[in-house]
């Protein structure tokens, strides 16, 4: 099965931060990797899909990058709705993984 | 406006059985696989079944062990979880969703989520 990573697990940034989450897959997952957001007491909401590309209606200071096993989640400067936890999710073969979530306060 | 809406959440006791149903609208229900994604209180979301639009290939999280059935009924829009042997671990918020990629976009969709508990 594929197993994947989330580092930090948590992070405490102030609002004009630049943010960046990691996650890993091992094994690799080419491009197929999904990056939610999920705001307490909310519904995860999709941000990136395909590893970089922004879902319609997502602000553009969201991005991502990575392929194969390395993957990068980047806010680019941070706003107070953004506080949240985000998941990776592997979508290249089931099971489809998530990480374990980063905490951002 | 599609909607995909779970019932069947309650209370059931440790080593029961409990089904949850997921009813979609807005979308053809028949050309979108459906999966199932729980997250206990307080924790991350765990993905739990995946289901193919025709109903003939599923696959579950290594955590079932043959405890739960996905299945679907196409011409009622709605798709199954069907939980046994069910544990306090198993308690937690399950949702429904479903995606489908079209060209270079992602059709990304949730329900709202259906509260499951064990407990004695």
């Amino acid at each position: 099965d594929i197993q994947m990573t989330q580092s930090p697990s948590s992070l405490s940034a102030s609002v004009g931060d630049r943010v960046t989450i990691t996650c890993r897959a091992s094994p690799g997952i080419a491009y197929f990797l999904a990056w939610f957001q999920q705001r307490p007491g909310e519904v995860p909401k999709l941000l990136i899909f395909a590893a970089s590309t922004l879902q319609s209606g997502v602000p553009s200071r969201f991005s991502g990058s990575g392929s194969g096993t390395n993957f990068t989640l980047t806010i680019s400067s941070l706003q107070p709705e953004d506080i949240a936890t985000y998941y990776c999710q592997n979508y290249n073969s089931p099971p489809f993984t998530f990480g374990p979530g980063t905490r951002v306060d | 406006q599609v909607q995909l809406v779970e019932s069947g959440g309650g209370v059931v006791q440790p080593g029961g059985s409990l089904r949850l149903s997921c009813v979609a609208s807005g979308l053809t229900f028949s050309d979108f696989a459906f999966h199932w994604v729980r997250q206990a209180p307080g924790k991350g979301l765990e993905w739990v079944a995946i289901i193919s639009p025709d109903g003939s290939n599923l696959f579950y999280g290594d955590f079932v062990k043959g405890r739960f059935i996905i299945s679907r009924d196409n011409s009622k829009n709605t798709m199954y979880l069907q939980m046994s042997d069910v544990t306090s671990e198993d308690t937690g918020v399950y949702y429904c969703t479903s995606y489908k990629h079209i060209r270079s976009r992602r059709l990304d969709y949730w329900g709202q989520g259906a509260l499951v508990t064990v407990s004695s």
